[in-house]
């Protein structure tokens, strides 16, 4: 399967510091998501994008950004870390379907 | 804002036996259902899934059933394993352009399978 990949795996910042999560995919896929994970909420959508330029806002989005310059890149842009945020965070393009997800290894994110 | 103290539901059983994991969910628009497993420090891994116009669906040891009157999902998982340990996550995606590829995810059932 084609891969997805996140970096840093790992990441501590400071309140208030910007922080820049990477997400590469292999596929060109149009399709590419980010989640959050918190323990008793799942994972929750923040950003989404359907293409090249296009990026949408889903249920968590206050607080972070997305940008879409290529079909590869989707980075998530977190402008003021704050503590709330502490959280592990994926990066997702459609699987066989297009309804399903095929989610990247995760990077977790603690601010302190 | 969070809940403090949430505790995810969880399932123990003896390996060998078979496993039924519960799901509601809530929105009557959803026409597109998917259970996922996540093993710890890795991301949600695709089991299975079905679409609104079925009510059963099988795959390899799983089964996920749909009861679209009570907004009810199940997955079934056959002669358990250690290896099937892990956090089990239904999901579902509404029908339409806007929110396609969405998913709204549930909360989670850890599942422990004791040899």
């Amino acid at each position: 399967d084609a891969e997805i990949t996140q970096s840093p795996r790992h990441k501590i910042t400071e309140t208030g510091r910007q922080v820049t999560l990477a997400c590469h995919q292999t596929w060109n896929h149009n399709n590419m998501f980010w989640y959050r994970q918190d323990l008793g909420h799942g994972l929750r959508l923040i950003h989404y994008s359907y293409g090249v330029q296009d990026t949408n806002k889903g249920e968590v989005s206050d607080g972070y950004s997305v940008s879409r310059s290529n079909t590869e890149d989707l980075p998530l842009t977190l402008e003021s870390a704050a503590s709330s945020q502490t959280s592990v965070y994926f990066c997702a393009r459609p699987q066989t379907y297009q309804e399903t997800q095929y989610f990247g290894p995760g990077t977790r994110l603690l601010v302190l | 804002g969070e809940s403090v103290g949430l505790h995810l539901p969880t399932l123990s059983v003896q390996e060998g036996d078979n496993s039924i994991i519960n799901c509601a969910y809530s929105n009557s628009a959803s026409d597109y259902f998917i259970w996922y497993k996540q093993e710890s420090g890795k991301g949600p891994q695709f089991i299975i899934d079905i679409r609104s116009n079925m009510d059963k669906r099988q795959g390899q040891r799983v089964t996920v059933l749909l009861n679209k009157t009570v907004k009810h999902l199940s997955l079934q998982i056959a002669a358990t394993q250690p290896g099937d340990s892990a956090v089990y996550f239904c999901a579902e995606n509404e029908a339409g352009g806007t929110s396609y590829g969405k998913l709204t995810f549930g909360q989670g059932t850890i599942l422990t399978v004791h040899p």
